[in-house]
């Protein structure tokens, strides 16, 4: 069964601090990894994507890091802010689907 | 530009009942993909149609079906309803299938069955 493993399930930094959101996936047939962002009461919004023959993608204060061989993609949210405080799924896509992550809930304190 | 559409916003069934639930994607979009949000979990797959054609399929009984219209529009029906059916119903619409780009996604049907 297809599979994309997210940790932590919860997540708390300081405003200006770095959050890390860890991915994993086992189905090689993934070719496409975006990253959503889901406020309460709203639908997931796309934040940044990557594909797999790339190893960093950077927009803005959001960096996507991939190990194409170990399988696994981070994001990194550079100078969190409290806005940014929500819920974060990590997706992989092949064909007709997206697999996701079971998400991360970040907390950013003043 | 509207986004993705859904409608209801809200609803409440009783078990038993079967629900019906719209969605209208970003205009020019053909595909428009289901998703099964459980409150606390990543969004699981239900079904993707384009072109009117149903395209995959997700691990979800036979209660569920879904179709597509001719202006892309799409619904998803679920039959004699469970209280595990009380969810978030996110619909998601892109360009083609198989996705290329990203999905948008609308804001969601929550259902609550009691």
């Amino acid at each position: 069964q297809q599979q994309v493993k997210q940790s932590p399930q919860s997540l708390i930094v300081q405003k200006g601090g770095i959050s890390i959101i860890n991915c994993a996936y086992e189905n090689t047939a993934f070719d496409y990894f975006p990253w959503y962002q889901q406020f309460p009461g709203k639908g997931p919004a796309l934040l940044i994507a990557i594909r797999p023959d790339v190893s960093e993608k950077k927009e803005g204060r959001f960096t996507i890091s991939f190990n194409k061989s170990a399988k696994q993609f981070s994001l990194h949210i550079m100078d969190s802010q409290p806005g940014d405080s929500a819920t974060y799924f990590c997706a992989a896509s092949s064909l007709y689907q997206l697999t996701f992550g079971k998400g991360t809930k970040l907390s950013v304190i003043p | 530009d509207a986004g993705v559409t859904q409608s209801p916003t809200h609803l409440i069934k009783t078990r038993g009942q079967h629900v019906t639930l719209r969605c209208s994607p970003i205009s020019g979009h053909k595909s428009v993909s289901w998703y099964q949000q459980v409150l606390g979990q990543g969004p699981q797959f239900i079904f993707q149609y384009y072109e009117k054609e149903e395209r995959g399929r997700g691990n979800f009984p036979d209660r569920f079906s879904a179709r597509q219209f001719p202006n892309y529009s799409s619904e998803l029906n679920v039959n004699a309803l469970l209280l595990g059916d009380s969810a978030l119903y996110l619909c998601a619409s892109s360009l083609d299938a198989p996705v290329r780009g990203g999905y948008t996604f609308g804001s969601g049907t929550r259902l609550t069955v009691v």
